[in-house]
C-alpha cells in the first residue's frame, strides 16, 4: 500500500466556518506534511510532523491548525479562513530518513 | 536556502520526440533532488530521486535524469514522448541538513502534440 488518502476531495466553506481536512497513510512513514498549492503554482510547504511532533511551521497563519493524532493520521483544522486561502491542499508522507515523499490527491478548498 | 530553477514554463513536443525538461539547483553541496509529475486536478507523483548513489537515475514511465555537478543540473529526459506524458512537471530539492522540507521549482507544463 503506497497510498496517502485525503478527505474530503472538495470542500466549500464560508469565512466563519470551522472545518477539518484529513490525511491518512499506512506505509509506516514517520514524517507527514501539509502543502498548499495555488493554481498554476508549485506546492508550498506549510507544516512538517516528524514522529508525531511538529518540526516545521513555515510561518503559517493561526487560522490553520495542524494536528497529528497518531503516526498514521494528519489533520488540518481550518477556522475563519479568507477567500485567498482557496487552494489545493496536499498531504504527503515519507520515511524520516528518506526524503522520498508520497502525495495524496489533495483537497480542493474554496472559501466563499 | 537551496532552490531549483526550471527553465521554460511551457515545453511542447511532438509525439515520439525527445522530451527534455531542464532543472538547475543552487548548492555547493549536492542535495537530494527529485522530479514529480502532476496531472490535472491530481496530487504529485514521484518520477525519480537522486541521492548520490548514481549520476544517471532511472524513473517510472520511461523517464530518467542525469545529475551533473559541474553544471549544477538535473535535467529530465524521455526518449520518446507519449500523449499521456502531457502534465505539469516539478523539480524539487531537499536540503541535506534542513529537515524533510521539499522546495519546488516553478514547474514546466509539457504539451505533447500529434
Amino acid at each position: 500500500d503506497t497510498e496517502v488518502t485525503q478527505t474530503p476531495k472538495h470542500l466549500v466553506m464560508g469565512m466563519t466556518n470551522k472545518k477539518s481536512l484529513k490525511c491518512e497513510q499506512h506505509m509506516g512513514h514517520r514524517a507527514m506534511y501539509w502543502y498548499k498549492q495555488k493554481a498554476k503554482k508549485p506546492p508550498e510547504l506549510m507544516f512538517v510532523y516528524s514522529y508525531e511532533k511538529l518540526s516545521i511551521n513555515e510561518s503559517v497563519p493561526s487560522r490553520f491548525s495542524p494536528e497529528c493524532p497518531n503516526s498514521s493520521l494528519l489533520n488540518l483544522h481550518l477556522h475563519a479562513l479568507q477567500p485567498e486561502d482557496s487552494a489545493l491542499y496536499l498531504c504527503a508522507s515519507s520515511q524520516d530518513w528518506d526524503r522520498k515523499a508520497f502525495f495524496g490527491q489533495g483537497t480542493r478548498l474554496t472559501v466563499v | 536556502a537551496q532552490s531549483v530553477t526550471q527553465l521554460g514554463s511551457h515545453v511542447s513536443v511532438s509525439e515520439g520526440a525527445l522530451v527534455l525538461l531542464r532543472c538547475n539547483y543552487s548548492s555547493s553541496v549536492p542535495p537530494y533532488l527529485f522530479w514529480y509529475v502532476q496531472y490535472p486536478n491530481q496530487g504529485l507523483q514521484l518520477l525519480l530521486k537522486y541521492t548520490s548513489a548514481a549520476t544517471l537515475v532511472k524513473g517510472i514511465n520511461g523517464f530518467e535524469a542525469e545529475f551533473k555537478k559541474s553544471e549544477t543540473s538535473f535535467h529530465l529526459t524521455k526518449p520518446s514522448a507519449h500523449m499521456s506524458d502531457a502534465a505539469e512537471y516539478f523539480c524539487a530539492v531537499s536540503e541535506t541538513g534542513g529537515g524533510n522540507k521539499l522546495t519546488f521549482g516553478t514547474g514546466t507544463q509539457l504539451k505533447v502534440e500529434l
